[in-house]
């Protein structure tokens, strides 16, 4: 089905290892953005990216770096994962960052769940 | 900046309850609003959606409309089932940010 890939769906990594989220779409969509879930919290953007070629800090962006690859793919990368970044990540992505105010919402992956032991 | 604010619950109703979650916003400008679910362990998945005031978006048996004048967009469903249980998050885009903010979520158990 078209739609957000995300990989991996869980991972288990040890304080201070590194790795990458990856996430494609097959929608042509312009934007591009990477949302951490937290109990209580909700929805939290860390980064996101309008279009090709250009990225931009959101809401919690400390302890993560992302990869706007081409059109289609968004990684998300922890250099050195520490215990508060256990969460829930997803990402989404919507057809143009200024056409969202006409209502066409976005599209979620199924997330990524990441424990840092 | 942009803010939602949604009751947090949790909400428990039994089976063909009526149910409301509040939501209101703070935003500039004119945002569109939006609602989406979480069914358990999967991704959010847009429910419905308003763009301008005084619009009633639908979808499933649930509505919402646009009051501008007092700044919410809440959920309402007249019976739910117990397929409903799910996490609801209201959200807005537009105005001076377009992309979206979301509440913290509700999340509502439905009973047989």
């Amino acid at each position: 089905n078209a739609g957000v890939t995300q990989t991996p769906k869980f991972q288990v990594l040890k304080t201070g290892q590194s790795m990458t989220l990856q996430c494609a779409q097959d929608m042509n969509h312009n934007s591009m953005y990477w949302y951490r879930q937290d109990p209580g919290m909700g929805l939290r953007l860390i980064y996101y990216s309008a279009s090709e070629g250009t990225t931009d800090k959101g809401e919690v962006p400390n302890g993560y770096n992302v990869s706007r690859l081409n059109k289609r793919e968004f990684s998300l990368r922890l250099e050195s994962a520490a215990p508060s970044q256990t969460s829930v990540y997803f990402c989404a992505s919507s057809s143009s960052g200024r056409t969202d105010s006409l209502g066409y919402g976005y599209t979620f992956g199924s997330g990524t769940r990441l424990t840092v032991v | 900046g942009n803010s939602v604010t949604q009751m947090e619950g949790p909400v428990t109703l039994s089976e063909e309850a009526f149910l409301t979650i509040n939501c209101t916003y703070t935003a500039t400008g004119y945002p569109s609003l939006f609602w989406y679910v979480q069914y358990p362990g999967e991704g959010l998945q847009l429910l419905l959606k308003a763009t301008k005031a005084d619009d009633k978006g639908s979808n499933k048996g649930f509505e919402a409309t646009y009051r501008k004048e007092t700044t919410s967009f809440h959920l309402e469903k007249g019976s739910v089932q117990v397929s409903d249980s799910a996490v609801y998050f209201c959200a807005l885009s537009g105005g001076s940010n377009y992309k979206l903010t979301f509440g913290k979520g509700t999340l509502l158990t439905v009973n047989p």
